[in-house]
């Protein structure tokens, strides 16, 4: 069926390194996706996103690549902060209100 | 400043009670859904809305209800709550795409 997974369950990277976050998806049809960042006790908060006609798109710290030849996916994070420790998820969005969910990243900074 | 409120943000209740959770947003937001997450796991869509007088079922299988009788409150009410009921649950709304979500509501069924 229908699934956005991610490669690693938790990502421990030291401070200032770059991170790189994995997802794949097995949907050709999704046409938009978005990262979510969700830190201990709040809801997902979104970060980044790209439609299906781009392969990359840079925000702040922040890029997203797509490469929709392997359906893969990938947040990288320039110079990681304490403060970018949390749960990252992709979601893969299809149109209507089909948006999955993948089943999460956690990030841990060392200082 | 999140402008999706969800109340209250944690509730510890017996089972079989009847609860529900609140959910306003202020953005004039369309779509309205409802997610149900373990601790770092997965969401999973439990409830969705279109719109005013408009609810749908999501991919979870779920003892909850929901209401849209006003654009901004979207609530979920639990007729009986049970310990498998125990979770966090979050609300969010979009236009298209992007999410905008609460802090969610961590419930506890003893």
């Amino acid at each position: 069926g229908e699934s956005v997974g991610l490669h690693l369950p938790t990502l421990s990277v030291q401070e200032g390194d770059n991170s790189i976050i994995n997802c794949a998806y097995s949907n050709s049809a999704s046409d938009y996706f978005i990262w979510y960042k969700q830190e201990s006790g709040k809801g997902p908060q979104f970060i980044i996103d790209i439609r299906s006609n781009m392969d990359k798109r840079q925000g702040q710290r922040v890029t997203v690549l797509l490469n929709k030849t392997v359906k893969h996916l990938s947040l990288q994070i320039a110079a990681t902060q304490p403060g970018d420790s949390a749960v990252y998820f992709c979601a893969e969005h299809t149109g209507g209100f089909k948006t999955i969910f993948g089943a999460g990243t956690r990030l841990f900074v060392k200082a | 400043e999140a402008d999706i409120y969800q109340t209250p943000r944690y509730l510890v209740i017996g089972t079989g009670k009847k609860i529900t959770l609140e959910c306003s947003q202020t953005m004039g937001h369309d779509k309205m859904y409802w997610y149900q997450q373990d601790p770092g796991m997965e969401l999973h869509l439990i409830h969705y809305s279109y719109g005013v007088n408009s609810t749908e079922k999501g991919d979870l299988s779920s003892e909850s209800t929901v209401s849209r009788i006003r654009t901004e409150h979207f609530p979920l009410t639990l007729e009986s709550a049970r310990p498998s009921h125990t979770s966090q649950y979050l609300c969010a709304s979009s236009v298209t795409g992007a999410y905008t979500f609460g802090s969610g509501t961590r419930l506890t069924v003893v």
